[in-house]
């Protein structure tokens, strides 16, 4: 299994600002991805951070608005930019232990952010 | 496309009581992957479970035991003698062969155990 570790694990942002959350794997991983969980919904996948290229985003989330890093395979950055109340979510990251071989899919504890 | 449903979206039961959480699942894959997660209140998600479509046997862990039956599509979760510790939202996740990018999860099942 993979330990993985998400920093903040909360904060309260003012809007109009932006929050960089970090991700470390204690593993190099090929896969990382970020969700977004809203307040009592479910995950929605953000996007995929590939390693030496541009995140992989899902439909309804832009570069601009999240971008990504993925420096090397046991870190990655999301970055929520100009934050709105709206972005008051839990934000996780998550990794697949075998490539593209559908493995386990372990989660961070998650990065609760509350936009004022 | 792919679908999962949780129906039960709250479940109280007292303490040492069993309980069932549903989890009935499409997908036109032939070849795909059901996992359950548990998200206490500090938010993280704790993985319970994978298991592959081709592997139909109900598995057991202790107090939790899977009942997956591929002619109904359901995946469903019992704990038996429910705990305090139990309390936590419960959520379902399909994942086809076609890899992570394509999970989707259950809207979740919000259990509580009362004392």
């Amino acid at each position: 299994s993979a330990v993985i570790s998400q920093k903040p694990s909360r904060d309260i942002c003012q809007r109009g600002t932006s929050l960089t959350i970090q991700c470390q794997v204690d593993s190099q991983v090929t896969m990382m991805f970020w969700y977004r969980q809203q307040p009592g919904q479910s995950l929605t996948l953000i996007a995929t951070a590939n390693q030496g290229s541009e995140a992989t985003y899902e439909s309804g989330f832009v570069i601009d608005k999240f971008p990504i890093s993925r420096p090397n395979l046991t870190f990655s950055t999301l970055t929520v930019s100009n934050m709105s109340p709206e972005d008051s979510s839990i934000y996780l990251c998550s990794v697949g232990d075998r490539g593209r071989d559908t493995g386990e899919l372990f989660f961070g504890e998650g990065s609760r952010l509350t936009v004022l | 496309a792919q679908k999962v449903t949780q129906a039960q979206t709250e479940i109280s039961v007292v303490e040492k009581e069993d309980v069932t959480l549903d989890c009935v699942y499409e997908t036109r894959d032939t070849t795909y992957y059901l996992f359950w997660y548990k998200q206490p209140p500090s938010g993280e998600l704790v993985f319970l479970i994978r298991r592959n479509s081709f592997d139909e046997q109900n598995e057991i862990s202790g107090r939790y035991s899977w009942n997956f039956q591929k002619s109904t599509s359901s995946f469903n979760f019992t704990i038996t003698a429910s705990q305090v510790v139990d309390s936590a939202v419960y959520f379902c996740a399909l994942v086809p062969s076609g890899g992570y990018q394509k999970v989707t999860f259950g809207t979740g099942t919000k259990l509580q155990v009362i004392p």
